[in-house]
């Protein structure tokens, strides 16, 4: 069956650009994460959705950074005029319940 | 603040030698401890989830286990193909929200 898939899966960015990065989570999956994970470090908690509903956000570093999940189904991570901390891999995942979660594979952006 | 801390930072291991990786937490009500195997390039992979301090699980050559301040995941006679990072995340109070550690690298010499 399909995993969770993101795309692009690589990302260059001049500084100042805005950069939009897509989600598809395994069908059905209730929950939805996205995570930023820079290199050496483990993932850390950017925001959540339950269905369409963004439930926290308490993680994204500054008003650039917007997500959403209109339908429930697919989700967008916006970030605005890009900086080069921005540069990271973005990271999703999908769960039923929570407890286990299925990470798609990234997506590596670079800023310039 | 939920925190995590996992020793050591990188293991190497001649196939067939048994170790183990250690997660050390501090957390107000824990809701769940998780394991990932995270292979370079790729998203983590599930591997576990612990609820309560005295829980094991195991999964092929991979044994995890819980007390009240820390985690132990028990790798027997490992394979080349175990070679990864392997993550550890808790999670407090109402939600699933984790708190990853910086993860062990454990690489297996044939």
């Amino acid at each position: 069956g399909a995993g969770v898939s993101q795309s692009p899966r690589y990302k260059v960015a001049k500084r100042g650009q805005d950069v939009a990065l897509r989600c598809d989570p395994i069908s059905g999956h209730v929950s939805l994460f996205w995570y930023q994970q820079a290199l050496g470090q483990g993932p850390e908690f950017l925001t959540y959705f339950q269905n369409e509903a963004q439930l926290d956000k308490s993680g994204l570093p500054s008003d650039r950074f917007f997500a959403e999940r209109p339908e429930g189904s697919v989700s967008t991570l916006k970030i605005q005029r890009t900086q080069q901390e921005d540069s990271a891999v973005y990271l999703c995942a999908s769960s039923l319940r929570g407890d286990e979660q299925f990470f798609g594979p990234g997506t590596r952006l670079t800023v310039l | 603040e939920d925190q995590v801390t996992q020793s050591p930072e990188a293991l190497r291991l001649q196939e067939g030698e048994s170790s183990s990786l250690n997660c050390s937490y501090t957390v107000s009500g824990l809701r769940g401890l998780f394991w990932y195997r995270q292979d370079p390039g790729k998203g983590p992979e599930f591997l576990f989830t612990l609820y309560s301090a005295g829980e094991e699980k195991e999964k092929e050559r991979l044994k995890a286990t819980l007390t009240k301040k820390e985690s132990f995941l028990h790798i027997t006679a490992p394979k080349p193909e175990d070679s990864a990072t392997y993550l550890c995340a808790v999670a407090s109070g109402g939600s699933y929200i984790p708190t990853f550690g910086r993860g062990t690298s454990l690489i297996v010499h044939p």
